[in-house]
């Protein structure tokens, strides 16, 4: 898993709830990816980040929001969840268009 | 939006036997990759091609690609049960409006290998 951990592991939460899953590299990668995996659609990229500070919206970020204030955590925020945003979110590191590297995986139901 | 998109959406073979997964895509490519997802994790990367290459192994793997049909194929010979997951090629996209490369990735092909 090239040390990525991903937490919470699992979660269920309400719909309206505020969620941050949060991913941890230890490899000192510059670029972090957010996906979420859904049956029929495969990994569909959320958000993605270049550097502490500096991220990018990728193709399905609505509802979403990331932070990163350190090289090695990227936070994915679900500010108000909903039923759409129960999925399997991965989050991954690597150079853009090149090899990536995928955390464990996060697991989340939204009520 | 997907690039890549895996044929055939579901495999199944007796061990020892060779599985054969093609994935087309849309768009010129920088590279192809090939990853491979046990059941309940994540992805874990198989091997990479390049535009100007025509196949690659990797072990018991081999990767094809066919850059004027933008076409790839990945056969995995003499498959065990282990082999049991689901296989995403990804292909690289760029974003002129961005500057940035990203992966796209297929919605996969599901292999069962029976013992």
């Amino acid at each position: 898993d090239a040390g990525i951990t991903q937490s919470p592991r699992h979660k269920v939460t309400e719909t309206g709830t505020p969620v941050t899953l949060r991913c941890h590299q230890t490899e000192n990668h510059r670029y972090m990816y957010w996906y979420r995996q859904d049956p029929g659609h495969g990994l569909r990229l959320i958000h993605y980040s270049y550097g502490v500070k500096d991220t990018d919206k990728g193709e399905v970020s609505d509802g979403y929001s990331v932070s990163r204030s350190k090289t090695e955590d990227f936070l994915l925020t679900l500010e108000s969840a909903t039923s759409s945003q129960t999925s399997v979110y991965f989050c991954a590191t690597g150079r853009g268009g090149e090899t990536q590297y995928f955390g464990p995986g996060t697991r989340l139901l939204v009520l | 939006s997907q690039q890549g998109e895996e044929d055939p959406q579901a495999l199944s073979i007796q061990e020892g036997e060779n599985a054969t997964m093609n994935c087309s895509y849309k768009t010129s490519i920088n590279n192809l990759q090939w990853y491979r997802q046990n059941s309940g994790r994540g992805l874990v990367h198989l091997i990479l091609i390049r535009s100007n290459e025509r196949e690659k192994h990797s072990g018991r793997l081999r990767v094809t690609l066919d850059t004027s049909k933008k076409s790839s194929s990945l056969l995995i010979t003499a498959s065990r049960a282990a082999d049991t997951a689901s296989y995403f090629c990804a292909t690289d996209s760029f974003s002129l409006n961005t500057g940035f490369q990203k992966l796209v990735f297929g919605t996969g092909t599901r292999l069962l290998v029976s013992p």
